[in-house]
């Protein structure tokens, strides 16, 4: 079935320690989006991704950082900088095509990140 | 910039009611469009429906209906015959620049037997 796996569902951080949450679609789709959610909250956009090895940052980008060096990946690495991680992460992609304006996001199960 | 406004923070509704949840947006492009997105206790997003700002007829999909008012700038999501498997989150979202999304902060909803 095609869909899109972020993995792991739950993770751990320490303090001063990095970590990567993945995301991988199987839709052939080619915009990704990286969201963060806080409880009872909406989602903020992180950062995003029109195609293959370019993303731009979106409105809360401090602190993480992505890569797209293939087209059904699109990882997200928390930093040490991000003071504030606890959160529920969630990954989306989009077919792309500008001229379908109606083509929603499609998203993963998310993430849990916490800190020890 | 693009602005989404959800006064509900919850609701509660009769099992095989209707309900409305509220959805106001603010932007300056004449081209966008909105999503209702449902978020179960299991915290995936679930696409329910689309309304372009172009389109003459409100948006319709099964239970779900959109009642599009572009003049007030409000896109409300009617849910019809509420079943218990109904309660969850409902986010309303619009689309942007780079189809990027704006979210609401979303309305709870509870379905009681």
């Amino acid at each position: 079935d095609g869909g899109i796996t972020q993995s792991p569902k739950y993770l751990f951080r320490k303090e001063g320690q990095n970590v990567t949450l993945s995301c991988e679609q199987n839709l052939n789709h080619d915009a990704m989006y990286w969201y963060r959610q806080d409880p009872g909250q909406g989602l903020r956009l992180i950062y995003y991704s029109q195609i293959v090895n370019d993303f731009q940052k979106g409105d809360i980008a401090e602190g993480y950082s992505v890569s797209r060096e293939k087209k059904e990946s699109f990882p997200l690495t928390v930093t040490s900088a991000q003071k504030n991680p606890t959160a529920f992460y969630l990954c989306a992609s989009r077919l792309g095509q500008r001229r379908v304006g109606k083509q929603p996001q499609h998203f993963g199960d998310g993430t849990r990140l916490s800190i020890l | 910039a693009q602005k989404i406004t959800q006064t509900q923070p919850g609701m509660f509704v009769q099992e095989k009611e209707a309900v409305t949840l509220d959805c106001t947006y603010d932007t300056s492009d004449q081209s966008y469009g909105l999503f209702w997105y449902k978020q179960p206790s299991s915290g995936e997003m679930i696409f329910l429906i689309y309304q372009g700002s172009y389109d003459e007829q409100n948006a319709t999909e099964g239970r779900y209906s959109l009642n599009f008012q572009k003049a007030r700038k409000s896109a409300n999501l009617v849910i019809s015959a509420s079943q218990l498997g109904d309660s969850a989150m409902y986010f309303c979202a619009m689309r942007g620049d780079d189809y990027k999304l704006s979210f609401g902060a979303g309305t709870t909803v509870t379905v009681r037997a």
